[in-house]
Formats: structure tokens, C-alpha cells, sequence
């Protein structure tokens, strides 16, 4: 079936720092691939999404790339903000399972002024 | 647009009660997934329901259970409450049409369940 692997939490960073959250999957056929936060006390948010091989996703400064060959979508942020801190989660979905999200674990970022 | 709704936002039950959640998705998405999120599961899924009609379902025992109304709204009920039942429950909806590339769904603030 299908599963999300993130690298392990909490990630503690100062602002401006280079924020690298890891993501690796494992699904039959083409699935899409999401970045969903969460700020506390509130539900999901769609940060970014790459629905084919090699797409780009990207907003509000975070990028990931839909990697086939290595079956990664690594979250990236050049210079993260203290209003980043938050949990973020990788997701994936496929036609077959209809609108079914498979998430990873989620990882909370704490950015320090 | 107005987004995906949830009510009630925060609910405290008792073992053995049931307790019914609704979400009302955004304007002309017909399809409604519900998540369970807890700490030491994460997010779950739990049903998805297009037209009225379910279509698909995760791995949660028969007391979990949903429908869909005409107007897309969903609910989903809880029958006899247990303590692991505790959770945030988030509703998501998307304009999902079977067999189509993945639509993105969006989710609603959640509803907080206490069991005590």
C-alpha cells in the first residue's frame, strides 16, 4: 500500500536560517504529492503541491520537487521566518485511491527570532 | 469562497455516549473525506463520500460512521464513546471526480473531541 516516510522531529532553527525537511514515498503507479501546515490550534493548509515527475512546487518562499527516481519531495525554504513555526506534513494521493491522503508522521519546526 | 465549516469546534462526551460531527464542505465540491489526527496515530482516514454515496473507507472499527446529504454536507457519528476515540477530526473537501488526476483537498479548522 501506500506510505510517507518524514525524517524525524522536532527541528529547532533561527530565523534566516536554510530550512531541508525530508519526505520519501511509496505508492503504486504516479501519485500527487502535497505539502500540508499546520498552525497550531487550527487544521490543515495546502502549502504547495507536484502532481507528475519532476513538477515543482512552490509558495509563500517553500519549493519541492516531485522526484521519481528517488521517490522524494523534500521540503525546502531559503530563509525561514519565526511565523514558519509550525508542523508540516507530506502527503500523497492516487487515482486509484480516490481522494484517500496517506500522510507521514508530520514534523514541528520551531524558528527563534 | 467560503471554506470547508466544521461544527461543533470542541466537544467533551462520556464513554459509552455517541456523538455526531458535520462539516459542510466549500461551494460545489462533492466529495468529503474525514481524518482522525492524534498524537500517537497522526492523521487517518477514515471515509470519503461523493454524491451521497461512500467511497471509500480506512481502517476504523464499525462504531465510526458517516453519510452525505444532498447538498454535500457530511456528518459522521461515533457510537459508544471510548477513551482512545479523544482526537481532532478534520473534514476535507475537493471537487475529486472519480478516475480524475487528484484534486487538492481543503481542509476545515476541526472538531476537538475529549472523551472522558
Amino acid at each position: 500500500g501506500n506510505s510517507v516516510t518524514q525524517m524525524e522531529g522536532p527541528v529547532t532553527l533561527s530565523e534566516e536560517a536554510f530550512l531541508t525537511i525530508n519526505c520519501t514515498y511509496t505508492a503504486t503507479g504516479y501519485p500527487s504529492l502535497f505539502w500540508y501546515v499546520q498552525y497550531p490550534g487550527e487544521g490543515l493548509q495546502l502549502l504547495l503541491k507536484a502532481t507528475k515527475a519532476d513538477d515543482k512546487g512552490s509558495n509563500k518562499g517553500f519549493e519541492a520537487t516531485y522526484r521519481k527516481e528517488t521517490t522524494s519531495f523534500h521540503l525546502e525554504k531559503g530563509s525561514v521566518q519565526v511565523s514558519d513555526s509550525a508542523v508540516y506534513f507530506c502527503a500523497l494521493s492516487s487515482i486509484g485511491a480516490n481522494s484517500k491522503l496517506t500522510f507521514g508522521k508530520g514534523i514541528t519546526l520551531s524558528v527563534r527570532p | 469562497k467560503a471554506g470547508v465549516t466544521q461544527t461543533p469546534r470542541y466537544l467533551i462526551k462520556t464513554r459509552g455516549q455517541q456523538v455526531t460531527l458535520s462539516c459542510s464542505p466549500i461551494s460545489g465540491h462533492r466529495s468529503v473525506s474525514w481524518y482522525q489526527q492524534t498524537p500517537g496515530q497522526g492523521l487517518q482516514f477514515l471515509f470519503e463520500y461523493f454524491s451521497e454515496t461512500q467511497r471509500n473507507k480506512g481502517n476504523f472499527p464499525g462504531r465510526f460512521s458517516g453519510r452525505q446529504f444532498s447538498n454535500s454536507r457530511s456528518e459522521m457519528n461515533v457510537s459508544t464513546l471510548e477513551l482512545g476515540d479523544s482526537a481532532l477530526y478534520l473534514c476535507a473537501s475537493s471537487s475529486q471526480a472519480a478516475g480524475i488526476r487528484q484534486e487538492t483537498q481543503y481542509f476545515g479548522p476541526g472538531t476537538r473531541l475529549l472523551v472522558l
